[in-house]
């Protein structure tokens, strides 16, 4: 049951272009959506995240659009840098008094210079 | 360097042996998560603390499975008779105390289990 997709396991940028990583979900009672970014031998690290009640969050070069009605997210990284190539995974959180965090099964990206 | 550790970083270990993992959270965080990673996919929810108290287990956690953290700081991951199928990367995570669900989990870099 994978409430999270990445339906792309890869994708390939020039540098300075927009790279576009893409999710959908199936959980409606999904309250945040997060995006971490993993490099090699490394855990995952946090890169930006929305409300569920929001449709846009912005940070810098990075930009999360959410859109409910299609259960989908995405993230635009604008410029891309060689440095941005890593596996991005897209996660969703659901606060049930409990807590628990399903997460997609990544997107590898490659940033060519 | 205050982030959330693991130890060891790597385990090879026989079909059948027990192995222990570590994981040492951020200083005063006060929830800390237990995930797997196999080859491929994400991290997949294995458990949660708050605190000391083992507050959501996954049906993942099978009766080999078991987690602790006794003093509401550091924990350990026990799997016994380990299997094949148990080889994976065992991640940690810690998250401050309150606020609301979007909010960031740390991780650690990681055990990876190799079972023979």
């Amino acid at each position: 049951d994978q409430q999270v997709k990445q339906n792309s396991p890869s994708l390939s940028v020039q540098e300075g272009r927009i790279s576009i990583l893409n999710c959908d979900y199936t959980n409606s009672m999904f309250d945040y959506f997060l995006w971490y970014k993993k490099y090699p031998a490394e855990g995952p690290t946090f890169l930006i995240s929305i409300s569920s009640i929001k449709d846009k969050n912005e940070d810098g070069r990075f930009t999360v659009f959410l859109n409910k009605s299609a259960k989908h997210l995405s993230l635009h990284i604008v410029p891309s840098q060689p440095g941005d190539s890593a596996v991005y995974f897209c996660a969703a959180s659901l606060n049930t008094g409990g807590f628990k965090t399903i997460f997609g099964a990544g997107t590898r990206l490659f940033v060519k210079a | 360097d205050t982030g959330v550790s693991q130890n060891p970083r790597h385990k090879i270990t026989k079909r059948g042996q027990n192995v222990t993992f570590r994981c040492d959270p951020i200083s005063e965080h006060n929830r800390l998560y237990w995930y797997r990673q196999t080859l491929g996919q994400g991290p997949e929810f294995l458990t949660y603390f708050q605190n000391e108290a083992q507050l959501e287990k996954s049906r993942l956690l099978s009766d080999r499975f078991s987690a602790e953290r006794p003093k509401g700081s550091f924990s350990t991951l026990e799997i016994q008779r380990t299997e094949q199928g148990d080889s994976a990367m065992y991640l940690c995570a810690s998250r401050p105390r309150g606020l609301g669900a979007g909010d960031t989990q740390y991780f650690g870099p990681g055990t990876r289990l190799t079972v023979l």
